[in-house]
């Protein structure tokens, strides 16, 4: 069963515009949630983590929402750019003290010039 | 700081065969985790130590899978008698005390099972 999901496999968005980036998770036990940028033949890269405490974290162009009562967070870019172009990864580490982070399937962001 | 680094990069092997790849985590880091990633998926958790303490396993190490931290610096993880379908990119990270939930990866190392 998957915990944390990404419906959408990919997502095209116009340069300079906003990019929202959408999960889904089901285990009310995580209590940190993060994205993860990947490029082709690198490993992911951190971008930006939330605590469950928090609704919300902003860095610099990135900032990620959390909403609890929906077990739903989503990454804002603002503006976007051409670099942003890769595969972004939603993750999210239980409480029970296991440090193995769960991770969604990813979506693909493709920024259009 | 030079980051996580992996080696090999790459891996090719037949079947039944051993590999061994290894991680050196970012220094200073005591926290290692190594992941699996396959073709559309996210990356899975494997296993990680606490220094040279292997604290979790994942119920997708299977026997044949071994994994050690000898001196609490670098790691090796080992696979016997390797099957197709571990084919994979194999992802290492680490993480600084405190911050455990934010993890640094490596390139991770691609190995195929012929």
């Amino acid at each position: 069963d998957q915990q944390v999901k990404q419906n959408s496999p990919s997502l095209s968005v116009q340069e300079g515009r906003i990019s929202i980036l959408n999960c889904d998770y089901t285990n009310s036990m995580f209590d940190y949630f993060l994205w993860y940028k990947k490029y082709p033949a690198e490993g992911p890269t951190f971008l930006i983590s939330i605590s469950s405490i928090k609704d919300k974290n902003e860095d610099g162009r990135f900032t990620v929402f959390l909403n609890k009562s929906a077990k739903h967070l989503s990454l804002h870019i603002v503006p976007s750019q051409p670099g942003d172009s890769a595969v972004y990864f939603c993750a999210a580490r239980g409480v029970r003290g296991a440090d193995g982070l769960t991770f969604g399937k990813g979506t693909h962001l493709i920024i259009q010039p | 700081d030079t980051g996580v680094s992996q080696d090999p990069r790459h891996k090719i092997t037949k079947r039944g065969q051993n590999v061994t790849f290894r991680c050196d985590p970012i220094s200073e880091h005591n926290r290692l985790y190594w992941y699996r990633q396959t073709l559309g998926q996210g990356p899975e958790f494997l296993t990680y130590f606490q220094n040279e303490a292997q604290l979790e396993k994942s119920r997708l190490l299977s026997d044949r899978f071994s994994a050690e931290r000898p001196k609490g610096s670098f790691s090796t993880l080992e696979i016997q008698r390797t099957e197709q379908g571990d084919s994979a990119m194999y992802l290492c990270a680490s993480s600084v005390p405190g911050q455990t939930y934010e993890q640094y990866f490596g390139p991770g190392t691609r190995l195929t099972v012929t």
